[in-house]
């Protein structure tokens, strides 16, 4: 099976920089992917690493370390916008995805 | 056409009623999924459909139960729920290979349930 952990709440103020970390124990391991979803709509694909490293993607960036089952989402200049949950969800070799219990991060002024 | 549709966007229904919740997309995808998210908790997986075939049930009680018509469709028929029902039912699609990201889901809008 799988166990995710992240944290349940963050707050960041805006223009600043937050990470926002995952960690896993797995099975199977066959890809991290994180998610952005606002309160009462679906899930949006931010982000997906399968091998050790940084994934940079505009203000999003994405680290993994399969070796300590460790990965970071980091956000630059935050947004009002950026205020939603942060889902970490973990993919097994069928394709499965495990979500965490997602991080609430709230952006002030 | 990259999305997944979700209908109806809300639905209230009573403990008697049967009603269907309808998911479509047009991307080729071959899998499917269904979610149940509750508010403030990650989605739980409940079905997955590949090749318009039941590949997975996530011991889902009958009162829910999965059609997939065609590749494009795929449908939660509900009968007889409880009001602990009552969360947001969403659905999504992903391809079986290739593309940018591996077996990447997408996810519809969801469909807000309360059962009464």
């Amino acid at each position: 099976g799988q166990n995710i952990d992240q944290p349940t709440e963050m707050t960041a103020t805006e223009g600043a920089i937050v990470q926002i970390n995952c960690t896993y124990q797995t099975s199977g391991f066959n890809g991290l992917f994180w998610y952005q979803q606002h309160a009462g709509e679906a899930p949006t694909f931010l982000s997906y690493n399968v091998l050790d490293g940084l994934e940079e993607k505009g203000r999003f960036s994405s680290f993994l370390s399969r070796s300590k089952g460790y990965s970071y989402l980091l956000l630059k200049e935050l947004q009002m916008k950026d205020s939603a949950s942060y889902l970490c969800a973990v993919r097994d070799a069928g394709n499965m995805l495990t979500f965490g219990g997602g991080t609430r991060l709230m952006v002030k002024p | 056409d990259t999305e997944v549709t979700q209908t109806p966007k809300h639905l209230v229904m009573g403990m008697t009623n049967k009603k269907s919740l309808k998911c479509e997309q047009h991307m080729g995808h071959r899998a499917m999924y269904w979610y149940k998210q509750k508010a403030k908790k990650p989605p739980e997986l409940m079905f997955v459909y590949s090749y318009e075939k039941l590949s997975i049930n996530e011991s889902v009680p009958s009162r829910f139960s999965p059609e997939c018509p065609n590749s494009s469709l795929l449908n939660l028929h509900l009968h007889a729920l409880q009001p602990e029902d009552s969360a947001l039912y969403l659905c999504a699609s992903s391809p079986t290979g290739g593309g940018r990201v591996l077996n990447e889901q997408f996810f519809g809008p969801g469909t807000r349930l309360t059962v009464l």
